[in-house]
């Protein structure tokens, strides 16, 4: 069974500094990781697929990496703004399947 | 235009009512999804239908039951409403390899 964690819970910086968020996996037979973001009251939007052949996907000021045989994926954003703050979630899927499991997010503060 | 959309956006409703909420989408994607987002904003697969079949479903009560009508709509009809019902849920939809796309939820409050 998949389990998908994520660390911090929540992490609050000021503008400018570059920051890592973290998510583990238990279940490596995994196909691709997702990355999305969600802002309160909205639905998920997807920022990053990477396939189980990659090992970074990179978008604008975010890049993720992926590491399977550690079961862990990092999701990396670069001079951070006050727009992102949101809360951040990767799911891995269960097995082969489309089944999609999710981590408890990281919610992310960026200070003006 | 909007890829996936839901209706209502919120719904408040008492015990034991028996409601819908519509899932429509516009990317000719084969699989759509209902998930549920609990008040601790934990994320959880309902069901997955590909193509108008059931492919996936969790350990849902059976008071939950999906209806696709067609590829572009995915419907989730709950019977019996209960408080612990109270949730956002959440169409989706997209394909195994490509990123899934969410609506904005549906806020459901039963009192």
């Amino acid at each position: 069974k998949q389990e998908v964690t994520q660390i911090p819970a929540a992490l609050s910086v000021p503008e400018g500094e570059n920051l890592v968020l973290n998510c583990s996996f238990t279940d490596s037979a995994i196909y691709n990781l997702q990355w999305f973001r969600q802002d309160p009251g909205k639905g998920l939007t997807s920022l990053l697929l990477i396939q189980s052949s990659q090992r970074e996907q990179t978008s604008g000021r975010l890049n993720a990496s992926l590491d399977k045989s550690s079961g862990r994926s990092t999701l990396y954003i670069a001079a951070s703004q006050p727009g992102d703050s949101a809360t951040y979630l990767c799911a891995a899927p269960q097995g082969g399947s489309e089944k999609l499991v999710f981590g408890k997010g990281t919610k992310l503060t960026v200070n003006p | 235009d909007t890829a996936v959309s839901q209706t209502p956006k919120y719904l408040v409703t008492q015990m034991g009512n028996d409601k819908s909420i519509k899932c429509e989408q516009n990317l000719g994607h084969d699989t759509m999804y209902w998930y549920k987002q609990d008040s601790k904003k934990f994320l959880k697969i309902m069901f997955s239908y590909n193509n108008k079949e059931l492919i996936i479903n969790e350990t849902v009560p059976n008071r939950f039951s999906p209806k696709s009508p067609d590829k572009a709509h995915l419907n989730l009809h709950i019977n019996s409403l209960e408080l612990g019902d109270s949730a956002v849920y959440f169409c989706a939809i997209g394909g195994i390899d490509s990123p899934l796309h969410f609506g904005n939820g549906t806020r459901l409050t039963v009192t």
